[in-house]
């Protein structure tokens, strides 16, 4: 079975460039999760997708970030502009499903570098 | 607030030590918690998780976690420690929400001497 991929790996770009990132999750999983991993950090979730909706996007900043996930299938999310501070690694992961009893298998990452 | 705590930053332990990482929870309702494992340049893997019932699970590569309520901890641990475990582990909890959101602490570097 084919793990969540996610590309580019990763990414430079300079402050108050954009950037986006794609996500493609485990085939049938209806759950779709960006979260934002800093430094010396755990990961912190971003947006959360059931099918093509959003479930929670409370902690995404959304003056600059975006995400989509029009089919309900593959999902990207874009900076625009980044800031220093978006240097991160993000994560994509997906599940079958919402509920808490729903493993969330991760992608690789995307490594982020603003300068 | 619901959150997350791993108080250890960087942990070394010899290999074929014993090792035992510790997570804090803070939680209102029952937490449903994980260990995560994630090596340089890799995704996450689920090393185990607690719903209910038994309070000492089992789960991958050697690796057990106690859910002790009294002390709000959910610790993981492993016999006898190999190189290849040299990882970032995080150790993660979802609230009562049904949602699948995970609230991670901020990990603990575990670096295997020879």
């Amino acid at each position: 079975e084919a793990g969540v991929a996610q590309s580019p790996r990763y990414k430079i770009i300079e402050k108050r460039q954009s950037v986006a990132f794609w996500c493609n999750p485990i085939s049938g999983h209806a759950t779709l999760y960006w979260y934002q991993q800093i430094l010396g950090q755990g990961p912190k979730l971003l947006i959360q997708f059931q099918n093509n909706g959003v479930v929670d996007d409370s902690q995404l900043p959304k003056d600059r970030f975006s995400a989509e996930r029009l089919k309900g299938v593959d999902s990207t999310l874009k900076i625009q502009p980044a800031k220093l501070e978006d240097s991160a690694v993000y994560l994509c992961a997906s599940s079958l499903g919402p509920g808490r009893g729903n493993e969330q298998f991760f992608g690789p990452g995307t490594r982020l570098t603003v300068l | 607030a619901q959150s997350v705590t791993q108080p250890d930053i960087h942990i070394t332990v010899s290999e074929g030590a014993s090792l035992e990482l510790r997570c804090n929870y803070s939680y209102g309702a029952t937490p449903y918690l994980f260990w995560y494992v994630q090596s340089p340049g890799q995704g996450l893997q689920l090393l185990l998780k607690y719903f209910s019932g038994d309070t000492l699970v089992q789960g991958i590569k050697g690796f057990e976690a106690e859910f002790k309520r009294s002390q709000s901890s959910f610790n993981l641990r492993k016999p006898s420690v190999h190189w290849s475990d040299a990882a970032e582990y995080f150790c993660a909890g979802g609230g009562s929400s049904n949602t699948g959101k995970l609230i991670f602490g901020q990990g603990t570097t575990l670096q295997v001497k020879p």
